[in-house]
């Protein structure tokens, strides 16, 4: 079946590090590729997505390519603020299992100032 | 644009009795997801409903169910509670277009079994 693992976390940064989650999933299928954030106290919220091989999803500074030949989507950020200090969620959706979204375990990320 | 809404906020309930949970999704939106999120299990799909219908469901007992209105509302039923049902449970909706489509999730429901 569908898995996505997620690098552990915790991870903590001081502001203006460089962020970089790792990603890898299985799926049988061609997966939509997903990253979530839920800051403190509130739901998941998308934070970027890419539906295909090669494509870049961006937003908010964070970018993250979808690799298949390395079934990969990592996260990265170039300068991490405190307010990034959220817990992020790997994702893909299966069109051959549809509506089933599979999720990593989450990371949390905290970014001292 | 109202976001996803999920009540009650927080349910407690004892083994054996049965908790029903509510989700309204965004407007326009024709599917609503349920996932369950139990400390330190990460977020396990639960049921996913479109347009009326139980599309999908993930690896649960057959006494977690629901339905999803004419209005695309839903509700999660869950009978014969069980200590470890204690969670969060999320509720998400998205537009038609298959699984291309981002998820929009509620600040969901934790359900406290005493």
């Amino acid at each position: 079946g569908d898995s996505v693992t997620q690098m552990e976390g915790p991870v903590t940064l001081s502001e203006e590090a460089f962020l970089t989650i790792n990603c890898t999933y299985t799926a049988t299928g061609y997966p939509s590729l997903f990253w979530y954030v839920q800051y403190p106290g509130e739901g998941l919220q998308l934070l970027l997505k890419a539906t295909k091989a090669d494509d870049k999803g961006s937003n908010k500074g964070f970018e993250a390519t979808y690799r298949k030949e390395t079934t990969s989507f990592h996260l990265e950020k170039g300068s991490v603020q405190v307010s990034d200090s959220a817990v992020y969620f790997c994702a893909l959706s299966d069109r051959t299992n549809a509506g089933k979204s599979t999720f990593g375990d989450g990371t949390t990320l905290t970014v001292k100032p | 644009e109202a976001g996803v809404t999920q009540s009650p906020t927080h349910l407690i309930k004892t083994r054996g009795q049965q908790a029903t949970l509510r989700c309204s999704p965004i407007s326009g939106h024709t599917s609503v997801y349920w996932y369950q999120q139990a400390l330190g299990l990460g977020l396990q799909f639960l049921l996913w409903y479109d347009e009326g219908e139980e599309r999908n469901r993930g690896n649960f007992p057959p006494r977690f169910s629901g339905r999803q209105f004419p209005n695309y509302s839903s509700e999660l039923n869950v009978n014969a509670l069980e200590l470890e049902d204690s969670a969060l449970y999320l509720c998400a909706s998205s537009p038609p277009g298959g699984s291309n489509q981002p998820q929009h999730f509620g600040d969901g429901t934790r359900l406290s079994i005493l």
